[in-house]
């Protein structure tokens, strides 16, 4: 069983539509992260969560609204995205401060 | 601001030592972390510096100046499944911030 589990591995969606991204971790820690990942580029940090209570929103567009209903679980909702936001989008959770973070998979997402 | 710089690509032989270097300006810096990242596959932990000096970890190590903003990941009798990239990673800030670099694309060759 990995830790960090994301659902759908790979999503493909028009610019009108409405879909949620995934995550579950099984680690029991208190911190858990979008990223995104773009290619050629580095690591995005877009949302952090901390005990639930959203820590950081890294000026992400108001069109990418995340949900943390507890500390195992993280959504990312979508809705009238643009196609320069295709990406790979992978949810983190880390237990505190100086220790790593674990990585999902990442869910592909294209936007046609 | 905030920036991780690192080389695009390198290129080393099958059984040979590689350094990848890693320079960093980010405020709140709490440590600095080293990632792999397989094409296609989620970053995977090798290793975390916060004070200054060399962590060792089997065929890698990695080393910290913070007074310079300097880390280098050392591999060592370099494998073909060691081609990947390299992400280097400065934590910020609380809960583990990380903001990352663009990584660097690594090519072993026999």
């Amino acid at each position: 069983e990995t830790g960090v589990t994301q659902t759908p591995r790979h999503l493909v969606m028009g610019m009108t539509n409405k879909k949620s991204l995934k995550c579950e971790q099984h680690l029991g820690h208190n911190a858990m992260y979008w990223y995104k990942q773009s290619a050629k580029k580095p690591l995005e940090l877009m949302f952090v969560y901390n005990f639930k209570e959203q820590t950081e929103n890294n000026s992400v567009p108001s069109r990418f609204s995340p949900e943390c209903p507890n500390s195992s679980h993280l959504f990312l909702h979508l809705h009238t995205l643009q196609p320069e936001d295709s990406a790979l989008y992978l949810c983190a959770s880390s237990q505190d401060v100086g220790s790593e973070a674990f990585f999902g998979q990442g869910t592909r997402l294209t936007v046609v | 601001g905030q920036n991780i710089d690192q080389p695009t690509e390198m290129t080393a032989t099958e059984g040979a030592i590689v350094q990848i270097n890693c320079t960093y300006q980010t405020s709140g810096f709490n440590g600095l972390f080293w990632y792999q990242q397989h094409a296609g596959e989620a970053p995977t932990f090798l290793s975390y510096n916060v004070l200054d000096g060399l962590e060792e970890k089997g065929r890698f190590s990695s080393f910290l100046s913070r007074s310079k903003g300097y880390s280098y990941l050392l591999l060592k009798e370099l494998q073909m499944k060691d081609s990947a990239s390299y992400l280097c990673a400065s934590g910020s800030g609380g809960y583990n911030k990380l903001i990352f670099g663009a990584g660097t694309r690594l090519a072993v060759h026999p």
